[in-house]
């Protein structure tokens, strides 16, 4: 098994451009989750979603947007990159909600 | 508004030494706390707590919850170089979920 797989590892943006940071998981979890870590900090939940097609905002969702069209996806969009998305991206996915969560190796993401 | 405070921020120690790391939470409707450990990349599972007073132990790794005062500690024995990491606890509840902002463990030979 992969487990989470994320791409891609890095990625320098001007503001005002997009993109989509890929999530992948091959375990079967229904939960899957994105958080954004800023230096020094713990990680803040942007999205996180309980099955293909249902998705649900975290604690910092502005800015983002995801999907869920199957169960092993779940692509992170950034519309209109802003120097404040600097940050280190990990999704993360979990057999059941609120219990152990896997996580994918992240990505660095540049905003300048 | 719900909050998880981890202390100390930093820690520098000697190995051998045995440390504690602290989690407080204010969270409602209180689900679980989880610890993790975060080396250079991303975080991996250490503990799940739902209970107070049952110990949960993993070699010299060690946690407890006690529900009533609203915290965990995280104990390490014999500390060695490679615990050296960052340290986060995560709180449940019904609806969402709140990372500390870790602690940064130093272990020196």
């Amino acid at each position: 098994n992969a487990g989470v797989t994320q791409t891609p590892k890095f990625r320098i943006l001007k503001i005002g451009q997009s993109m989509t940071l890929q999530c992948a998981q091959d375990m079967n979890h229904n939960y899957m989750y994105w958080y954004r870590q800023d230096p020094g900090m713990g990680l803040k939940l942007i999205y996180y979603s309980v099955g293909a097609g249902i998705t649900d905002k975290g604690e910092v969702p502005n800015g983002y947007n995801v999907s869920r069209s199957t169960t092993e996806d779940f692509p992170l969009r950034l519309e209109l990159a802003a120097p404040s998305q600097t940050s280190v991206y990990f999704c993360a996915s979990s057999y059941q909600l609120r219990y152990e969560q896997y996580f994918g190796p992240g990505t660095r993401l540049t905003v300048t | 508004e719900d909050k998880v405070v981890q202390s100390p921020l930093s820690l520098v120690v000697h190995e051998g030494d045995t440390v504690t790391l602290n989690c407080s939470y204010e969270v409602t409707n209180f689900r679980s706390l989880l610890w993790y450990k975060q080396e250079k990349k991303a975080p991996t599972f250490l503990f799940m707590l739902t209970s107070s007073g049952i110990e949960k132990k993993s070699g010299r790794l060690s946690s407890i919850l006690d529900k009533k005062e609203l915290f965990s500690i995280l104990n390490i024995t014999a500390t060695q170089t490679g615990d050296s990491a960052v340290y986060l606890c995560a709180v449940y509840n019904n609806n969402d979920m709140r990372f500390g902002a870790g602690t940064r463990l130093t272990v020196k030979p």
